[in-house]
């Protein structure tokens, strides 16, 4: 079952703050953050493993709350560059040999 | 920095057809990934594959698909009769070892797979 992320879209100016929220109905192992432009692969933006961690480089920052399934990602003082669409991937563990399930992504856009 | 390469980048053909789509995952990474994304629409998961077999798949990976690593580097997916819906941007990705920070799937370029 695909997690579910929100906001589905967030408009900002530059300089401004978000936060995008994905959730899970199964118990996770592990969040995988990225960030795609138009027509450009996935990149990896940051994992974060179960046991309930918070993670950041620069000014993007995530925390992963194990019991209730949930991982945000905080994109703080935004910057033009921080515009695409965000998906979290879940990966169950186990046996599921690291495949990601996707939620249907967060389009970000910042405006000078 | 090591990455993740798949070719051709844009492939067309026309419904019925067979197509290969390659990928040359980062060199000592052991688990490889096919995932494609319809356009507009999320990155879906496809096949998993380890130690030459197909570990996982989904419920779109059927018997048009499969994949093979015929050598040390390259990775293919084959899909044998191709049909419109097949139209999409497909990724590959490979990750180096089971846990840690070294879960983290690395993707190539994609293909854009566009059937007539």
């Amino acid at each position: 079952q695909q997690p579910v992320q929100s906001p589905q879209a967030v408009i900002l100016r530059e300089g401004e703050d978000a936060v995008i929220n994905c959730s899970s109905s199964k118990a996770l192992y592990s969040v995988h953050w990225y960030r795609q432009k138009h027509g450009e692969a996935p990149v990896f933006l940051m994992i974060l493993l179960k046991g309930g961690e918070q993670k950041g480089h620069d000014k993007i920052s995530a925390s992963f709350n194990e019991k209730k399934q949930q991982s945000s990602l905080y994109l703080t003082a935004s910057q033009l560059s921080y515009s695409g669409t965000y998906f979290c991937g879940t990966n169950a563990g186990g046996t599921s040999y690291g495949k990601l399930t996707f939620g249907q992504g967060t389009i970000l856009t910042v405006h000078p | 920095e090591p990455e993740v390469t798949q070719t051709p980048s844009h492939q067309v053909t026309q419904m019925g057809q067979e197509v290969i789509l390659r990928c040359v995952p980062i060199s000592n990474h052991l688990y490889f990934y096919w995932y494609r994304q319809i356009l507009g629409q999320k990155v879906e998961f496809l096949v998993s594959f380890y130690n030459n077999e197909i570990s996982e798949k989904s419920e779109i990976f059927d018997d048009q698909f499969s994949v093979e690593r015929p050598d040390g580097s390259n990775f293919t997916l084959k899909i044998r009769s191709t049909k419109l819906e097949d139209s999409a941007m497909y990724f590959c990705a490979s990750r180096p070892l089971w846990g840690g920070a070294s879960d983290t799937q690395y993707f190539g370029p994609g293909t854009r797979l566009t059937v007539l």
